[in-house]
């Protein structure tokens, strides 16, 4: 199995639609995040957990919300989206502890649109 | 904030040499990032620079100046693979080591 994976790779959605984003990791890491990418903008962060907490939540809308049930899993529920929240959103871990520099492996990602 | 600049877009013949610039904030520098994202595929990782110096890695090598704020990644004896965009990304204390990410810069090697 791949690293870190991502499911489903294409979602379309319509604005009252409740959908969730899912990642898996088989790293052994202790860290997991969620990351925007919209064209010609950098990577956004929005959410980090380590060790199954929250860490950090980077002002993300409230439409946005994360869950970890374990160290190697990760949603991303989405409720009322707009469309400018079409974009794609990479799931990534790291070590997390111990000697962690900071490297992240990243998922395939998931492309999202919004109508 | 911490600013994070890279060129937008970048070209470079097959076989040549390419060099592709950072800068960043220095207060609080964690460690510097590069990596790899070709179009529709996920970021992976090429380097990793925290003390001075230059850190050469096959085709690839990365350099990193603390005390200018500087780092520079370098492509050698380009292939037609390495048309990608290549994500400078930068740790600082202020934000427990997390990755900030540059806009990236689209590289297009041409035959």
């Amino acid at each position: 199995e791949t690293g870190v994976t991502q499911t489903p790779r294409h979602l379309v959605m319509g604005m009252t639609n409740k959908k969730s984003l899912k990642c898996e990791q088989h790293l052994g890491h202790n860290a997991m995040y969620w990351y925007k990418q919209s064209a010609k903008k950098p990577l956004e962060l929005m959410f980090v957990y380590s060790l199954e907490e929250r860490v950090e939540n980077n002002s993300v809308p409230s439409r946005f919300s994360p869950e970890c049930p374990n160290s190697s899993h990760l949603f991303l529920h989405l409720h009322t989206l707009q469309p400018e929240d079409s974009a794609l959103y990479l799931c990534a871990s790291s070590q997390g502890s111990g000697v962690d520099t900071g490297e992240l492996f990243f998922g395939e990602g998931s492309r999202l649109t919004v109508l | 904030g911490q600013n994070i600049d890279q060129p937008t877009e970048m070209t470079a013949t097959e076989g040549a040499i390419v060099q592709i610039n950072c800068t960043y904030q220095t207060s609080g520098f964690n460690g510097l990032f590069w990596y790899q994202q070709h179009a529709g595929e996920a970021p992976t990782f090429l380097s990793y620079n925290v003390l001075d110096g230059l850190e050469e890695k096959g085709r690839f090598s990365s350099f990193l100046s603390r005390s200018k704020g500087y780092s520079y990644l370098l492509l050698k004896e380009l292939q037609m693979k390495d048309s990608a965009s290549y994500l400078c990304a930068v740790g600082y204390n202020t934000n427990a080591g997390k990755s900030t990410f540059g806009d990236g810069t689209t590289l297009t090697v041409k035959p």
